[in-house]
């Protein structure tokens, strides 16, 4: 069975400083890893993902995260957060060949002015 | 969300009534899914489908059941609505069970069962 955890319900920060969210996941074999982003009153909109390759992925609003299989974890940080990165960030797995996606239970990051 | 759309967007209904929530696509994707998501669970998968008439259950299906008879459209039913459904369903898609290009989802739907 596969399972991820947000270990953090709420991640207060202040404006420009950098953030971590942590997310860990626990499988047997090779996982698909996925951060998804939730601005209020919406859906959820894909920020990053892991398939294969470089550890390290960038998205293009200045997000990274790294996958490290020893650690089997996903930690997703930005060096310096906006007011408009306020949102809920859900961390995501999926098995290849698997037909679905495994959430866990989201981190809410509040950046503070 | 671009070619994605879930009606109604909000609905209070009684316990005890039949309620759909209906997903559409313009996209021409073959799976599509619905979720609920809740305080404290994150989502949680409720129903997908990999093509017309094709469906399956996901971890939490008790009380809903689908259908899909046309590619851009997926319904949620619940059968006899109870408290424990008041939710915020999303429904996703994705072109090949989301293995490289995981989901797109719609704006959800705010369902509350009084």
């Amino acid at each position: 069975a596969q399972s991820v955890t947000q270990l953090d319900s709420q991640v207060p920060v202040f404006e420009e400083a950098p953030v971590e969210l942590r997310c860990n996941y626990s499988s047997s074999v090779s996982v698909y890893l996925f951060w998804y982003v939730q601005y209020p009153n919406q859906g959820l909109q894909l920020l990053l993902k892991y398939l294969s390759g470089s550890t390290l992925v960038e998205s293009i609003n200045g997000f990274e995260a790294e996958f490290n299989k020893s650690q089997t974890s996903f930690h997703l940080r930005k060096p310096s957060v906006h007011i408009s990165d306020t949102a809920e960030y859900f961390c995501a797995v999926r098995l290849p060949g698997a037909n679905n996606l495994f959430f866990g239970t989201g981190t809410r990051l509040t950046v503070i002015p | 969300d671009a070619g994605i759309t879930q009606s109604p967007r909000h609905k209070v209904t009684e316990t005890g009534t039949p309620v759909t929530l209906r997903c559409h696509q313009t996209e021409n994707h073959r799976y599509m899914y619905w979720y609920r998501q809740d305080p404290g669970h994150g989502l949680r998968l409720i129903h997908y489908s990999y093509g017309v008439k094709d469906t399956d259950k996901g971890e939490v299906s008790d009380g809903y059941s689908v259908s899909r008879s046309k590619t851009e459209d997926f319904l949620l039913t619940l059968e006899s609505a109870t408290s424990s459904q008041t939710s915020v369903y999303f429904c996703a898609i994705s072109e090949s069970g989301g293995q490289s290009y995981g989901y797109t989802f719609g704006s959800g739907t705010r369902l509350t069962v009084v």
